[in-house]
């Protein structure tokens, strides 16, 4: 099945820093969308993506849709403490139609530690 | 209420209970899905209902069955559970013509002793 590479892992950095992060795949994806999750919460979805070459903003938080179709980039700026949390890409791969179109390949995701 | 409410947030279910979680989304969503969530690993999908209809079983066990009596409403029932099947159960719901923006509510974290 489809497979979403997110890195890093994760990451420490200090307040204020920029922040960034991707997500890559072996085969092309149609839609790319970003989601943060805090401890005990479903997650949250904070951008969408549609088009190659897209990009958007929500706040402080930028997203890329990757002219390859493969990957995707989160940046973060200037960090605040709240921004803790594990942000997940997911995508809808090109090959989904019909009955398998309503599902979203998941990444593992990136945790981010924000140090005050 | 707004957004997708589950309830209930944490369950401790013995392998021979039978239970149920309950999803409610207030968004008039038409789509609505069950995800397990586990440790290290990604969201696994379960379950989708679209219009009430069951469009995808991506093969989950006969342990879990899920309800969808109308478009706001989704459950899962369980019987005989596993203690693997310990994890997060995510609901989540999206509008037609746009299901890949899809919203989660909280969760509920299930422990099988």
């Amino acid at each position: 099945g489809q497979q979403l590479n997110q890195s890093p892992q994760s990451m420490f950095i200090q307040e204020g820093e920029d922040v960034s992060m991707n997500c890559t795949s072996s085969s092309i994806f149609n839609t790319w969308l970003w989601y943060k999750q805090d401890p005990g919460e479903g997650p949250v979805l904070l951008i969408a993506l549609y088009k190659a070459g897209e990009l958007t903003s929500n706040g402080r938080l930028t997203a890329q849709f990757g002219i390859t179709r493969k990957d995707s980039f989160l940046n973060i700026s200037a960090s605040i403490p709240s921004d803790v949390g594990i942000y997940f890409c997911a995508g809808q791969p090109r090959a989904a139609s019909g009955a398998g179109s309503y599902q979203l390949t998941f990444g593992k995701g990136t945790k981010l530690s924000v140090i005050p | 209420e707004t957004g997708v409410t589950q309830t209930p947030r944490h369950l401790v279910m013995g392998m021979t209970n039978k239970k149920s979680l309950k999803c409610e989304q207030h968004l008039g969503h038409n789509a609505m899905y069950w995800y397990k969530q586990s440790a290290k690993k990604p969201l696994e999908l379960m379950f989708v209902y679209n219009f009430k209809e069951q469009t995808e079983n991506n093969s989950v066990p006969s342990r879990f069955s899920p309800e969808c009596p109308n478009s706001s409403h989704l459950f899962l029932h369980l019987h005989t559970l596993q203690p693997e099947d310990s994890a997060l159960y995510l609901c989540a719901s999206s509008q037609g013509g746009n299901f890949y923006e899809q919203y989660f509510g909280p969760g509920t974290r299930l422990t099988v002793t």
